[in-house]
């Protein structure tokens, strides 16, 4: 079975320091690798999702994502965070072909910014 | 454009009482439909699915029942409540095969007393 793991529950950043949420995976062939992002109250909105091509991922907000097969890992990168990158963050698994049943998220990463 | 839409936003419900959360979805056919849940400090958790008019999937054995009576509208209900069941529901589309890409609604607050 597909999991995921975010090994960090609070991350704490400065503003205009630089990024990285860590995301690991499970799963036995090439996988869908998504990060979404939730502000409080909210639902989710997607930040960018990994299919195949090349292993370094744009998503919008200014952040990216490098999957790295042979770690399993997926992790989230930003340059120079703004106050406005407080919120939760999931990254989730999706099955290659597109199964009907839904996504395996990790438990989360809530980014806290200091000033 | 597609759109989401959950409602209630937010809901108080005594334990015992029923329940019906709805999610419908424009600008799309044939979607994909999930019901999540997030409790307090965990991740998410898929509690259903459906690939079509009355198909529905149960990933998790539970209170909750789930229906889809038409195309775009999915219906989370419960006939009693438990304390256990306050928690975000969040709702989601994907349409299209060979990616898992799924969209989010804005959400229900569930509080059970």
């Amino acid at each position: 079975a597909q999991s995921v793991t975010q090994p960090d529950i609070h991350i704490t950043v400065s503003e205009g320091a630089s990024l990285e949420l860590r995301c690991n995976y499970s799963y036995g062939a090439t996988p869908y690798l998504f990060w979404y992002v939730q502000s409080p109250g909210q639902g989710l909105q997607l930040l960018l999702k990994y299919f195949s091509g090349d292993t370094l991922v744009q998503g919008i907000k200014g952040f990216e994502a490098e999957f790295k097969r042979s770690q399993s890992s997926f992790n989230l990168r930003k340059p120079s965070v703004h106050w406005s990158d407080a919120a939760e963050y999931f990254c989730a698994v999706g099955r290659l072909g597109g199964g009907a049943d839904g996504l395996t998220f990790g438990k989360g990463t809530h980014l806290i910014i200091q000033p | 454009s597609q759109t989401i839409h959950q409602w209630p936003a937010t809901l108080v419900q005594p334990v015992g009482s029923p329940l019906s959360l709805e999610c419908t979805v424009e600008g799309t056919s044939n979607p994909n439909l999930y019901w999540y849940r997030q409790a307090a400090g965990r991740g998410l958790q898929l509690l259903f699915y459906s690939v079509g008019i009355g198909q529905i999937s149960s990933e998790v054995p539970q209170n909750l029942s789930a229906s889809r009576p038409q195309d775009r509208q999915f219906i989370l209900s419960s006939k009693k409540l438990l304390l256990s069941d306050s928690g975000f529901y969040l709702c989601a589309w994907r349409v299209g095969i060979g990616t898992d890409t799924q969209y989010f609604g804005p959400g229900t607050r569930l509080t059970v007393l």
